[in-house]
């Protein structure tokens, strides 16, 4: 079974820029989350849709986050414009329900160095 | 609101050796679920052990098994015969039944030393 694929795994930019990531679930999961994750910190929810539906995004700072799921599968994440604070490891994780019987697997990540 | 609290940041331990991982919690919950996730160098967080609050047996998956004291609100995680790729962060997290969100701790970096 292929796990949860991210990309890219690394980016740099400068502040005030735009910067995309992708996330591709494992097969049949509906509910996909994202994470950020700064360093010396445990991860920290984002985002949560279920199927192409948003379910949760509290955590997400909308002012300069946004998110989509178009067709229920694969995911983007993107930051417009993009600030030092947003250094991180985003993570992204699907689980074939929600709730806490169901296992999230999770990405690689990508690493986000803002300058 | 739940806090969780990992209060040793990095441990190590000798190879084969026996190893424990402290968490604390707050909640004022009385049924939720608790959770040890290891994100090894490459970064990928891996799901170890699961504990339902509910259920008074500590939950054990081959070398991993948790100490879970309800009342003091402690989790904690025992790695049997450590192995050199037990070398990880190791999060503690917690989450309410009728919940989505984790809310981990800040984790534990343990290095297994050959």
């Amino acid at each position: 079974e292929a796990g949860v694929a991210q990309s890219p795994r690394y980016k740099i930019i400068e502040k005030r820029q735009s910067v995309a990531f992708w996330c591709n679930p494992i097969s049949g999961h509906a509910t996909l989350y994202w994470y950020q994750q700064i360093l010396g910190q445990g991860p920290k929810l984002l985002i949560q849709f279920q199927n192409n539906g948003v379910v949760d995004d509290s955590q997400l700072p909308k002012d300069r986050f946004s998110a989509e799921r178009l067709k229920g599968v694969d995911s983007t994440l993107k930051i417009q414009p993009a600030k030092l604070e947003d250094s991180a490891v985003y993570l992204c994780a699907s689980s074939l329900t929600s709730g806490p019987t169901d296992t999230q697997y999770f990405g690689p990540g990508t690493r986000l160095t803002v300058l | 609101a739940q806090t969780v609290t990992q209060s040793q940041p990095e441990m190590s331990v000798q190879e084969a050796e026996t190893v424990t991982l402290s968490c604390t919690y707050d909640t004022s919950e009385s049924n939720y679920y608790l959770f040890w996730y290891k994100q090894p160098p490459s970064r990928q967080m891996i799901l170890v052990i699961r504990q339902e609050a509910y259920k008074q047996q500590n939950a054990t998956e081959n070398r991993f098994s948790v100490n879970f004291q309800k009342a003091a609100k402690s989790f904690s995680l025992k790695i049997s015969d450590s192995q050199l790729g037990d070398t990880a962060m190791y999060f503690c997290a917690f989450m309410k039944p009728t919940g989505n969100q984790f809310y981990f701790g800040t984790g534990t970096s343990l290095t297994v030393i050959p």
